[in-house]
């Protein structure tokens, strides 16, 4: 089945910092791939999505482009504030057609004001 | 829709006693999923349900653990005896079947068994 690897945390930025979080995947097609991110004390809420190659996911700020050629599908934001800090996890489905989700391990970013 | 709903939030209960917790997925979804979450092992894929029907259930981690769901609007997950390694945080999820659609949270359930 598909898998994925995004990269260890923590992260720790001060407010404005440019953040990468990446992701890469192996799939047998083209999935979905998704971001999730879990704010402290919640359950997990989708941030984005991407359903093609090269299509760009983008949610309050955030963006990931779906890139077929490097396998990755990284989380960017040009100036993080410190309400960004939570635990963001990526995700695709476990197959094609599977209605299961596989997620990374999670990456937690802590942004200092 | 008010999403995905979890009862009870919070749980406290000796080691050996049974404990059940409940999911109420979003209205028109016929996929659910449960969870767990630790910080060792992260976020762990117990059991899914399409249609009502369990399809997989290779993510439980012993009979201990058993998970049911009577009709399209609840299920639970009753785990007996439970013992202190349950001891997490378990999220119900539900999504509309289709390969490409996301899956939506409940707030979770935290679960401390002493």
């Amino acid at each position: 089945g598909n898998s994925v690897t995004q990269m260890e945390g923590p992260v720790t930025l001060s407010e404005e910092a440019f953040l990468t979080i990446n992701c890469t995947y192996t799939a047998t097609g083209y999935p979905s791939l998704f971001w999730y991110v879990q704010y402290p004390g919640e359950g997990l809420q989708l941030l984005l999505k991407a359903t093609k190659a090269d299509d760009k996911g983008s949610n309050k700020g955030f963006e990931a482009t779906y890139r077929k050629e490097t396998t990755s599908f990284h989380l960017e934001k040009g100036s993080v504030q410190v309400s960004d800090s939570a635990v963001y996890f990526c995700a695709l489905p476990l197959g094609d057609s599977s209605y299961k989700l596989i997620f990374g391990s999670g990456t937690r970013l802590l942004v200092r004001p | 829709d008010a999403g995905v709903i979890q009862s009870p939030r919070h749980e406290v209960t000796e080691m050996g006693q049974e404990v059940t917790l409940r999911c109420k997925p979003i209205s028109g979804h016929n996929s659910l999923f449960w969870y767990r979450q630790t910080m060792m092992r992260g976020l762990e894929l117990l059991i899914y349900f399409n249609n009502n029907v369990p399809i997989d259930d290779s993510g439980m981690p012993e009979d201990r653990f058993s998970a049911k769901m009577p009709n399209a609007s609840f299920s639970t997950l009753k785990i007996q005896p439970s013992e202190p390694r349950d001891s997490a945080v378990y999220f119900c999820a539900s999504s509309y079947a289709h390969w490409n659609t996301e899956a939506f949270f409940g707030q979770g359930t935290r679960l401390t068994v002493v």
